[in-house]
């Protein structure tokens, strides 16, 4: 069995301040592992991926996001937030024998001005 | 790549009703997957396909649930004898093409909500 837990469902930051948004994860064997972003009535937007090789990851947008095999964790960060930024983001996992992705509930971001 | 293409993209209907929802992938994707979305929670697997077999399907789909991908491009959602607890949000997503450097990512289209009255 696979599962992702987001424990924050709202993060709240000033414009300009860091943001991370927390994933932990559980898989067997080692996992790939997605960061996806919703806005309003719209289907989910790749942000960026980890299958292999370095821990930090980059993706779109000025996102970032770091593998930590002890923790299980992939957390996602982005030095600077932008009001833009405002949407629902899910973490994301599938084991790598495996095709379908299981997700997290989502953490609503709101970046104010 | 014109992306990933749901239609439509809202249903209402009543309970007891069929319907179809329609999934075009990105050209030359050959893996298609069904994921249904309630509010205020993650996608949850329904289905997958490469090329036209349909490989695993979740315990979520029920016998009333029946997806198609005929000629391995385009794939169909059916659910028959709707029920208000099927009341979601139906997103589709294709991946892999074949030598591709995003093989491993699912792109999106922007769902079917269904609301069954």
């Amino acid at each position: 069995a696979q599962s992702v837990a987001q424990p924050e469902d709202q993060v709240n930051v000033a414009e300009g301040n860091p943001l991370t948004v927390k994933c932990t994860y559980s898989v067997s064997g080692n996992p790939y592992l997605f960061w996806y972003v919703q806005y309003p009535n719209r289907g989910l937007q790749f942000l960026l991926k980890y299958i292999t090789g370095d821990n930090l990851v980059k993706g779109s947008y000025g996102f970032e996001a770091e593998f930590n095999k002890s923790q299980t964790s992939f957390h996602l960060k982005k030095p600077s937030a932008l009001v833009s930024d405002s949407a629902l983001y899910f973490c994301a996992v599938r084991r790598r024998d495996d095709y379908k992705l299981s997700f997290g509930a989502g953490t609503t971001v709101t970046v104010r001005a | 790549d014109t992306g990933v293409s749901q239609d439509p993209r809202h249903k209402i209907t009543k309970r007891g009703q069929n319907v179809t929802f329609r999934c075009d992938p990105i050209s030359e994707h050959n893996r298609l997957y069904w994921y249904r979305q309630t509010l205020g929670q993650g996608p949850e697997f329904l289905t997958y396909f490469q090329n036209e077999a349909q490989l695993e399907k979740s315990r979520l789909l029920s016998d009333r649930f029946s997806a198609e991908r005929p000629k391995g491009s385009f794939s169909t959602l059916e659910i028959q004898r709707t029920e208000q607890g099927d009341s979601a949000m139906y997103l589709c997503a294709s991946s892999f093409k074949p030598g591709s450097q995003t093989k491993n990512i699912q792109y999106f289209g922007a769902g079917t909500r269904l609301s069954v009255l």
